[in-house]
Formats: C-alpha cells, structure tokens, sequence
C-alpha cells in the first residue's frame, strides 16, 4: 500500500533564511509525487509535481523540491523564506503503476518568523 | 478561469441531522473529487467520480455517506444522519485528464461542518 509521511508538524524559519520542508514516499511502483498549500479558510493549491525526468522539480512562488529515489524523499525547498510563505503544506503520492487514489500526508505548518 | 466553487462555507447541525454539499468543479474537468479533512490531518479521499461515473468509494462510509454527479458536472455530498466525528472541512477537487491521471488536482475553499 502507498504511503506519505511528513516527520515534522511545524518547521519555524527566518525570513530569508532557506527553508526545508521534508516528505517521503512509499509507492509498490514509481511514483507521481505533488505538493500543495493552504493558507488560512482557503483550499488547497497547487505548489508542484514529481512525474517524471529531472530530480529537481521547480513549482509557483519559488518553491522546488528535488526527488531522491534512493532515499524515498521529495523535500520542498526554497532559497529565501518570505513571512507570505506561512502556511500548512501538504505532499502527496500516488502510484504510477495502479489505477488508485492519491495519499495526502497530515500536512506541516510552516511559520516564518519576520 | 473561474475555480472550483462550493456551497456553503459554513454549516453547524445537530446529530443525527442531515446535511448536503455542492460543487461545481471547473469547466470541462472530467474528474472530481469529494475530500475529508479533520482538523490536524491531510485530506481523505471519500470518493471520486470520473464524469458521472464512481470509480473510488472505497473510503466512503456508504451507511451514512452518499454523493452524486448527475450529468457529469455539478456534484452533491450528503451526510444522514450526522455523527459528531463527522465534524471536518469537507473540500472538492476537480482536474483534467484521465483516471490515472498525473495532472494536479483544482481544490475548492471547502465546507467547514461542525456537528453538535
């Protein structure tokens, strides 16, 4: 069965600082990784996707996450953390290889510190 | 390109109540999807319809839970009669393409339930 997992329920950074938001993956195939946003009484909204071809994955607002197959992984990153980008994120999987539903992971609140 | 549009935004009701959703996915969106969020936790999939047609309700607690998209387009979540662990954001989705499809799905801004 696929899974997603997101070890951390909060991350706090600097403005201006990286930041890191970490994700894995557990897929029987290969998988089509997303990440998604939510900001405060919104839906979520599309960041970016893994589906196939270049590890780093480039997505809005200047986010990229990278894939590491060998470590099961598709962290999201960006350079320079903005105070807009607080928010709860969200990573997905879903098998590339079965007709099955996409897995959210719980989510992790990121606060950025001004 | 008008989004994924729900209604309403906010319903409290008392258990054993019942209580409907709306959605209207984004135009010509062949697949939508009906969402689960309870506070702290990511989103459940509860069922999924690719045009009028259910391919995955594996999720859905079908003694109390249904869902419809007549005409393929418009879809309706009803809950009867309502459970206070019914409490949650109850979002939709739409995207385009086929069923296994990679593309990103288009989410609604989700009805929020809270069940007395």
């Amino acid at each position: 069965a696929q899974s997603v997992a997101q070890p951390e329920d909060q991350v706090n950074v600097a403005e201006g600082n990286p930041l890191t938001v970490k994700c894995t993956y557990s897929v029987s195939g290969n998988p089509y990784l997303f990440w998604y946003v939510q900001y405060p009484n919104r839906g979520l909204q599309f960041l970016l996707k893994y589906i196939t071809g270049d590890n780093l994955v480039k997505g809005s607002y200047g986010f990229e996450a990278e894939f590491n197959k060998s470590q099961t992984s598709f962290h999201l990153k960006k350079p320079s953390a903005l105070v807009s980008d607080s928010a709860l994120y969200f990573c997905a999987v879903r098998d590339k290889n079965r007709d099955d539903k996409i897995i959210f992971g719980k989510g992790t609140r990121l606060h950025i510190l001004p | 390109e008008a989004g994924v549009a729900q209604s309403p935004r906010y319903k409290i009701i008392e258990k054993r109540q019942s209580v409907a959703f709306w959605c209207n996915p984004i135009s010509g969106h062949a697949t939508l999807y009906w969402y689960q969020q309870i506070l702290g936790q990511g989103p459940k999939l509860l069922i999924q319809f690719q045009n009028n047609g259910v391919v995955d309700d594996s999720q859905l607690p079908k003694d109390r839970f249904s869902a419809e998209r007549l005409k393929g387009v418009d879809s309706t979540l009803k809950i009867q009669p309502a459970k206070l662990e019914d409490s949650a954001v109850y979002l939709c989705a739409s995207s385009n393409g086929a069923l296994s499809s990679y593309n990103e799905q288009f989410f609604g801004p989700g009805t929020r339930l809270t069940v007395l």
